[in-house]
């Protein structure tokens, strides 16, 4: 168990809806990272949290938008929802931010939401 | 950019050694990870280098070249259970001071009898 927890585990849904994924991170951690997951793709950062501001933002679409709240859980919301997002989604916690030169702290995962799209 | 390659598939006999190689390019090196994952599930780290050398831990280890852009996962004494993906991810500047991991698409392993 890494101490991240997600919810839902699944979600079916279909084109054009909006759905919200959400993440609480590990004990202490104040870094929050989402993941998109894909068969045919490995991990592909989307955007990261730390301490309640968006720090960095990696492969995200427009339609897609995160926030991270004064209890340091996070939500990801998916909007206009396209068959190509059907994907396992991630998220991850981590103590420092990134900017920890050399920290060799891990980011943590949850165990994902599956998302399947109809 | 960053950009990191390994191979897709890799099969080992149970009790055997195999080694995962990952190559990269990236920009603001900073760190290199290790995780494994199996089917569907969370993926879980494994090791971390930043600095020349092997780093050992239980039955694996990965070692890293910064100068050639190169890390290879060790693992020994292979069981079934090592049955998995295992992804070979990149700490670098993606710009603005900010460090991000860049993963790669992962090695699929499967442990034969």
């Amino acid at each position: 168990d890494s101490g991240v927890t997600q919810t839902p585990k699944h979600l079916i849904t279909a084109t054009g809806q909006r759905v919200t994924l959400r993440c609480s991170p590990r004990s202490g951690d104040l870094s929050v990272y989402w993941y998109q997951q894909s068969l045919d793709q490995g991990l592909q950062f989307l955007i990261q949290y730390y301490n309640g501001e968006e720090r960095a933002k990696g492969n995200i679409l427009e339609r897609f938008s995160a926030q991270q709240f004064p209890d340091l859980h996070s939500e990801l919301n998916l909007s206009s929802l396209e068959l190509g997002d059907s994907a396992l989604y991630f998220c991850a916690s981590s103590v420092v931010w990134g900017q920890a030169i050399n920290s060799n702290q891990p980011q943590h995962f949850g165990d994902g939401t599956r998302l399947s799209i109809l | 950019g960053q950009n990191i390659d390994q191979p897709t598939e890799m099969t080992a006999t149970e009790g055997a050694i195999v080694q995962i190689n990952c190559t990269y390019q990236t920009s603001g090196f900073n760190g290199l990870f290790w995780y494994q994952q199996h089917a569907g599930e969370a993926p879980t780290f494994l090791s971390y280098n930043v600095l020349d050398g092997l780093e050992e831990k239980g039955r694996f280890s990965s070692f890293l070249s910064r100068s050639k852009g190169y890390s290879y996962l060790l693992l020994k004494e292979l069981q079934m259970k090592d049955s998995a993906s295992y992804l070979c991810a990149v700490r670098g500047d993606s710009g603005a001071g900010s460090y991000q991991l860049t993963f790669g698409k992962g090695t699929k392993l499967s442990v034969i009898p």
